[in-house]
């Protein structure tokens, strides 16, 4: 079956840096890799996601990267502002079974 | 007006009680799922429903049984409560298309504490 990995577990940048986060896939099948945030009490939300046959996606200040070879990608964040600080989770899917990253904790300090 | 909404929010119950989560979506969608979230954060699928019909159980005790009335609705039952079943309980849904992954729309979840 699918297994995502996600690094890394924590990530701490100053506001104003960029941010990233990365995962590997192991089913070459998977065709949707979305990204959710999570902020503390809140359920999981979408903030970007990307399909197979795209090698990069940017929505203002996100984007998200795909490397079906290596079957790695990576969520970018840049300009990153306080209101960014929450648990970021990647995941990777074929069908109708969504398989998540281990989850991403990012502080932003001011 | 709240696409998938899950009750109750919060639950605390003593050890070997057996209860129930509800869940609903007025999204249309033909899937849901239930997902587990332990307190390291760790969102783990439990069921997957298609047009009511079961399509995934990764390996979830028995004790857990999903019931799904309808395509809107995905109820979890749970008995005999253990320590270990404490956790962040999500309902999600999402659009059928077959060989394709799509988004999937959270509840807002249902905190479980197991005394």
């Amino acid at each position: 079956g699918e297994n995502v990995e996600q690094h890394p577990s924590t990530l701490s940048v100053q506001e104003g840096d960029s941010a990233v986060i990365k995962c590997t896939y192991s089913d070459s099948a998977s065709n949707y890799f979305p990204w959710y945030k999570q902020e503390l009490g809140k359920r999981p939300q979408l903030i970007i996601d990307i399909r197979s046959n795209v090698g990069e996606k940017k929505d203002q200040r996100i984007a998200v990267t795909l490397n079906k070879t290596a079957k790695h990608f990576s969520l970018h964040i840049t300009e990153t502002q306080p209101e960014d600080s929450a648990v970021y989770f990647c995941a990777a899917s074929k069908t109708d079974k969504l398989i998540f990253g281990t989850g991403t904790r990012l502080q932003v300090f001011p | 007006d709240t696409a998938v909404s899950q009750t109750p929010k919060y639950l605390v119950t003593q050890m070997g009680n057996d209860k129930s989560i509800k869940c609903e979506q007025n999204l249309g969608h033909d899937t849901m799922y239930w997902y587990k979230q332990d307190s390291k954060k760790f969102l783990k699928i439990m069921f997957s429903y298609n047009n009511k019909e079961l399509i995934i159980n990764e390996t979830v005790p028995n004790r857990f049984s999903p019931k799904s009335p309808d395509k809107a609705h995905l109820n979890l039952h749970i008995n005999s409560l253990e320590l270990g079943d404490s956790a962040v309980y999500f309902c999600a849904s999402s659009r059928h298309i077959t060989q394709l992954g799509t988004e999937a729309f959270f509840g807002q979840g249902t905190r479980l504490t197991v005394v």
